[in-house]
């Protein structure tokens, strides 16, 4: 059974970079059947489809978010991970991974307990 | 505000039947059969009940049922269950611009009475 966990600094200084990286058990992140994908959730708020990594490396992010966002792969740890540069308390949210089905899109099963990031100084 | 379009709440009585709604556009909801439905209690991750409008995944009681019509897509629980209460967020693959890939709706709390 395939499991995600989030890990990071659960406080980033405004301007800086916030640095996330999800670990992928029980199933390769190299299974060409999955893309891996990062959503936030802002306090008390909807869900935001940050963007997603393929295994291959190829990218797609939230246009809203593009200018200041990187996704990236590491297929011999089983990780992927985020970075989203400079962070504003508007930034502060709970961010989750999840694995989202390459044929069925919008298919995001499982997902990451789900880690909260604070952005203040 | 959110792309997708949901109540706020709902509520139903224990044994009762909810249905809530997930109003879109020609771009998401309404062309293509990419909806999806989650479940979200307080402090845990979404869970995801239904995928491609109307599929279950194993474990999902098939008191949860998935629908779409035009550009509203649909959720109903029958039978309630206390532990039904909870957020439940839709989301849709989208193809509108500028090109977002899903979108999800605000969300609809609903409370078992």
């Amino acid at each position: 059974q395939v499991q995600l966990q989030e890990s990071g600094p659960g406080l980033v200084k405004p301007s800086q970079t916030l640095s996330l990286t999800c670990t992928v058990s029980g199933g390769s992140i190299s299974s060409g059947a999955y893309y891996w994908s990062w959503i936030r959730q802002h306090p008390g708020k909807g869900l935001e489809w940050i963007g997603y990594i393929y295994y291959s490396g190829n990218t797609y992010y939230n246009p809203s978010l593009k200018s200041r966002l990187t996704i990236s792969v590491d297929t011999s740890k089983n990780q992927f991970s985020l970075k989203l540069s400079s962070v504003t308390a508007a930034d502060t949210a709970v961010y989750y991974c999840a694995r989202e089905h390459f044929y069925s899109r919008v298919r995001f099963d499982p997902w990451g307990q789900g880690t909260l990031v604070t952005v203040s100084s | 505000q959110s792309a997708l379009t949901q109540p706020a709440s709902v509520s139903g009585s224990p044994g009762q039947s909810i249905t809530i709604s997930c109003t879109g556009t020609s771009s998401d909801v309404g062309g293509y059969a990419f909806v999806s439905w989650y479940q979200q209690h307080p402090g845990k991750a979404p869970k995801l009940m239904i995928y491609e409008v109307s599929n279950r995944p194993s474990g999902v009681p098939d008191r949860f049922s998935g629908s779409k019509s035009g550009n509203t897509a649909s959720l109903t629980i029958s039978g309630l269950q206390a532990d039904d209460e909870a957020h439940y967020y839709c989301s849709s693959y989208t193809s509108s611009s500028p090109l977002l890939h899903v979108v999800f709706g605000g969300g609809t709390k609903l409370t078992v009475l």
